[in-house]
């Protein structure tokens, strides 16, 4: 079965640092990828999501971008990071084929811009 | 486009008493709804998922959700809660028709009271 690896858990950067999320998929090949921000009161915003290596489409204009340099990693990274980027990260992935329609998720990374 | 709603953001409700919470969403299209629970600082699990067929969807520890088309609802119950269920409680949808894009409600929030 698939298991999605997050790290790190936590996270407390001040403004204007750079970030670097990672998320490597585990037991499945050529998975949807997704990476989802939750924010207190707000639910979950989708920010980008990948069908394939190198193939990235981004849901909202904001400060982050996201890269998938192989088939089961993928990266949410920041030049300079805002307050407003703050929240909880999510990873989650849905596989190929039979059992494609549900969403399977990582741990999350809490992120803390001070 | 897709939408959910989640009417309720706080539901306290005592122990071994029964819960509703409320989810409708919003679609042009054949719609796949799903119900997630997050504990804390923890990722969303599946708790349970209207695909096709039956409309009447249970979960192995208690829930069930029915969809309703003709009201757009997608409502989870449960006859009696533990404390246990006490958790963060999410509405999606998805569609075959969107490339396994998800939406989220905002989320409600169900806290069990011994």
């Amino acid at each position: 079965s698939q298991t999605i690896h997050q790290w790190p858990a936590t996270l407390v950067q001040p403004v204007g640092s750079p970030l670097s999320l990672e998320c490597t998929v585990e037991g499945t090949s050529n998975p949807n990828l997704y990476w989802y921000r939750q924010a207190a009161g707000r639910g979950l915003q989708l920010l980008f999501y990948s069908v394939g290596i190198g193939q990235i489409s981004s849901e909202v204009p904001q400060n982050l971008s996201a890269s998938r340099p192989q088939d089961r990693q993928f990266i949410l990274s920041s030049k300079k990071l805002l307050l407003s980027d703050s929240g909880f990260y999510l990873c989650a992935c849905t596989l190929r084929g039979a059992g494609n329609e549900k969403l399977f998720f990582g741990s999350g990374t809490q992120l803390s811009v001070l | 486009a897709q939408s959910v709603t989640q009417l309720d953001s706080q539901v306290p409700v005592f122990e071994e008493a029964p819960v509703e919470l409320r989810c409708n969403y919003s679609s042009s299209v054949s719609v796949y709804l799903f119900w997630y629970v997050q504990y804390p600082n923890q990722g969303l699990q599946l708790l349970l998922k209207y695909l096709s067929g039956s409309t009447l969807v249970e979960s192995i520890n208690g829930f069930e959700a029915e969809f309703n088309k003709s009201q757009t609802s997608f409502h989870l119950r449960k006859p009696s809660v533990h404390i246990s269920d006490t958790a963060e409680y999410f509405c999606a949808v998805s569609s075959p028709n969107t490339g396994n894009q998800f939406y989220f409600g905002t989320g409600t929030s169900l806290t069990v009271i011994p």
